[in-house]
């Protein structure tokens, strides 16, 4: 079966401090990952989708970035963070993209003090 | 583009009273649609999704959704609700031309009262 991890489940950043989120998913090959934020009463913001290892697109122009070094390896990172980056982070990988199931990891909180 | 609006913010409602949660979505193109559900400091899971096929369309822990193109809506239904099932609901379209990618609703908080 596909399992999907996040790390961390929560962190506390300074303003400035630079961020790196990790996403790996488990017995699936070439899955379609994506990067969301989800702020309280504003559902679910797409950051960031890969079809591909070293294939990114942005959704959002920000101060956040994405890559895949690997073919299960999503990560999300930030040179330097802003209050605005606060938010709960979720990622998800699919099968194909539109008409399959989205399949979500647990999440990591980032408060930006 | 396509767009989805979720009519309520939150949904009040009483053990064992019925409940319907409101979909509407905004799309040019043939659409593919999804109901999610979060609980609390979790993830996303699907609940149920309309593809093609039948316009009624039933998903897991007693839900189901009916698929209404004239009205462009997609509202989930559950004839009698738990304490359990408090929690958030996401609604999300997918378009055949154009975005793919799945477009979510700013959700609905279903609270549960005993």
């Amino acid at each position: 079966s596909q399992t999907i991890h996040q790390w961390p489940a929560t962190l506390v950043q300074p303003v400035g401090s630079p961020l790196s989120l990790e996403c790996t998913v488990e017995g699936t090959s070439n899955p379609n990952l994506y990067w969301y934020r989800q702020a309280a009463g504003r559902g679910l913001q797409l950051l960031f989708y890969s079809v591909g290892i070293g294939q990114i697109s942005s959704e959002v122009p920000q101060n956040l970035s994405a890559s895949r070094p690997q073919d299960r390896q999503f990560i999300l990172s930030s040179k330097k963070l802003l209050l605005s980056d606060s938010g709960f982070y979720l990622c998800a990988w699919s099968r194909d993209i539109g008409t399959d199931t989205q399949y979500f990891g647990p999440g990591t909180r980032l408060t930006v003090l | 583009a396509q767009s989805v609006t979720q009519l309520d913010s939150q949904v009040p409602v009483f053990e064992e009273a019925p409940v319907e949660l409101r979909c509407n979505y905004s799309s040019s193109v043939s659409v593919y649609l999804f109901w999610y559900v979060q609980y609390p400091n979790q993830g996303l899971q699907l609940l149920l999704k309309y593809l093609s096929g039948s316009t009624l369309v039933k998903g897991i822990n007693g839900f189901e959704a009916e698929f209404n193109k004239s009205q462009t809506s997609f509202h989930l239904r559950k004839p009698s609700v738990h304490i359990s099932d408090t929690a958030e609901y996401f609604c999300a379209v997918s378009g055949t031309g154009g975005s793919y990618i799945p477009t979510f609703g700013r959700g609905t908080s279903l609270i549960v009262h005993p």
